[in-house]
């Protein structure tokens, strides 16, 4: 079985500015993904960034990048240069034997001009 | 527009009644799923279809729920005796045989309201 553990409920940050979206795993599988998606009002699930459980350069994707660290069982989101537009709910998720994603409950980023 | 395609966006109806949602995959996409996202909280997965074939289901997919792929293209997602538990966001979303990284692409959703 999979777990996500996102502690933030919600986080704030200045336009312009970093801002890291912690999330935190259990699995008990040998091979695994990580995912970050981002749920804007509209409801719509945007897939942003994947992290394999082998790989072992930290993933990025143009402002997304993830800070992944296997012993801690960590799977950080980091968003560079925060835009306006990045305003929205951050879920963490974790696909393991099966195929199904298993997700956190979510953290609100509020981005202030 | 090429994306995942959810009907209808909202649905109020009464508990008891029966409802039915669809989606419509990306074209291609062999791989679809349904998951449930409630009020505060991340998607939860209910069933995954591989074709017209489906081949999990958790264990929220009640007697009440089921869903169906005819011939591997649209799905639809059907809820019998609704109860007000079920108010919730159905989301669809698909993708093709696994990629890098496995992507899923998402509908907008179906939001559901029992009264």
């Amino acid at each position: 079985a999979q777990k996500i553990t996102q502690t933030q409920p919600g986080m704030f940050v200045q336009e312009k500015e970093a801002v890291t979206l912690d999330c935190t795993y259990d699995t008990s599988d040998q091979s695994y993904g990580l995912f970050w998606y981002k749920q804007p009002s509209s409801g719509e699930m945007i897939f942003l960034i994947y992290q394999g459980s082998y790989d072992e350069q930290n993933a990025t994707e143009g402002r997304y990048s993830l800070n992944f660290q296997k012993a801690r069982k960590s799977a950080n989101l980091v968003i560079s240069a925060s835009q306006l537009g990045d305003s929205a709910m951050y879920f963490c998720a974790i696909q393991g034997g099966s195929e199904k994603l298993v997700f956190g409950k979510g953290t609100k980023l509020t981005v202030n001009p | 527009d090429t994306g995942v395609s959810q009907d209808p966006r909202h649905k109020i109806t009464k508990r008891g009644q029966n409802v039915t949602f669809r989606c419509d995959p990306i074209s291609e996409h062999n791989r679809l799923y349904w998951y449930r996202q409630t009020l505060g909280q991340g998607p939860e997965f209910l069933t995954y279809f591989q074709n017209e074939a489906q081949l999990e289901k958790s264990r929220l997919l009640s007697d009440r729920f089921s869903a169906e792929r005819p011939k591997g293209s649209f799905s639809t997602l059907e809820i019998q005796r609704t109860e007000q538990g079920d108010s919730a966001m159905y989301l669809c979303a698909s993708t093709r045989d696994r990629g890098d990284t496995g992507e899923l692409f998402f509908g907008e959703g179906s939001r559901l309201t029992v009264l």
